[in-house]
């Protein structure tokens, strides 16, 4: 089973549609959890951190579920610039961060 | 904001050459790492380093790889002798250690190339 396994994708959606990204993570130790957006050739870069309680950052809701190990992101009212790969990220207990393959997403007019 | 830079942004290097990829973490960052991520594939953790030494790494990071603090500002990634399934972007990335959570800022890459 893969470390941390997310929707292959991709996501073709309109402007101003909702769309949801599923992740499972194998470790149940794992520590802290994360979604980047990773632009192409670019860096990944922090979208939000994912707690239990679940935790909404304007248009971005992500839940955590320890008990299914599964992750969520939620995004609503897509916006033309939400076009990029979301990697939901693993932490460790030594923080040696395990990504995701990565769920592309293209939002079109 | 402050950010965590890569130099260079691309190298070319023949197979068996070494490679030192350079990078200046945040300046109030204690932990440090290196990721690499080949073309189409996932972001692959290689090591962490803290105090010094290195604190994890992975099953990728082998005899060949080595990483150093030469300074109170750089933070390099040294590879002995490339191989073409080298070829890679490579992240440097930086957190504050504060416990539970804890955020890693990534740099822009460097882009190796073996031929």
């Amino acid at each position: 089973r893969k470390e941390v396994e997310q929707d292959p994708g991709p996501f073709n959606v309109p402007e101003g549609a909702t769309v949801a990204f599923n992740c499972t993570y194998s470790n149940s130790a794992s520590q802290s959890f994360f979604w980047y957006r990773q632009d192409c050739r670019k860096e990944p870069k922090l979208l939000m951190s994912v707690y239990s309680s679940g935790n909404e950052d304007g248009r971005f809701t992500a839940q955590l579920n320890r008990a299914s190990q599964y992750i969520s992101l939620l995004i609503r009212d897509s916006k033309l610039s939400d076009s990029a790969t979301y990697l939901c990220v693993v932490n460790g207990l030594l923080n040696d961060m395990r990504f995701g393959a990565g769920t592309r997403l293209t939002v079109k007019p | 904001e402050p950010e965590v830079t890569q130099t260079p942004s691309h190298q070319v290097t023949q197979m068996g050459q070494e490679v030192i990829l350079r990078c200046v973490p945040i300046s109030n960052h204690l932990y440090f790492y290196w990721y690499r991520q080949i073309l189409g594939q996932k972001v692959e953790f290689l090591v962490s380093f803290y105090n010094n030494e290195i604190s994890e790494k992975s099953e990728i990071f082998d005899d060949q790889f080595s990483v150093e603090r030469p300074d109170g500002s750089n933070f390099t990634l040294k590879i002995r002798s490339t191989k073409l399934e080298d070829s890679a972007m490579y992240f440097c990335a930086s957190s504050d250690g504060v416990a539970g959570g804890d955020t890693q800022y990534f740099g822009p890459g460097t882009r190796l190339t073996v031929l």
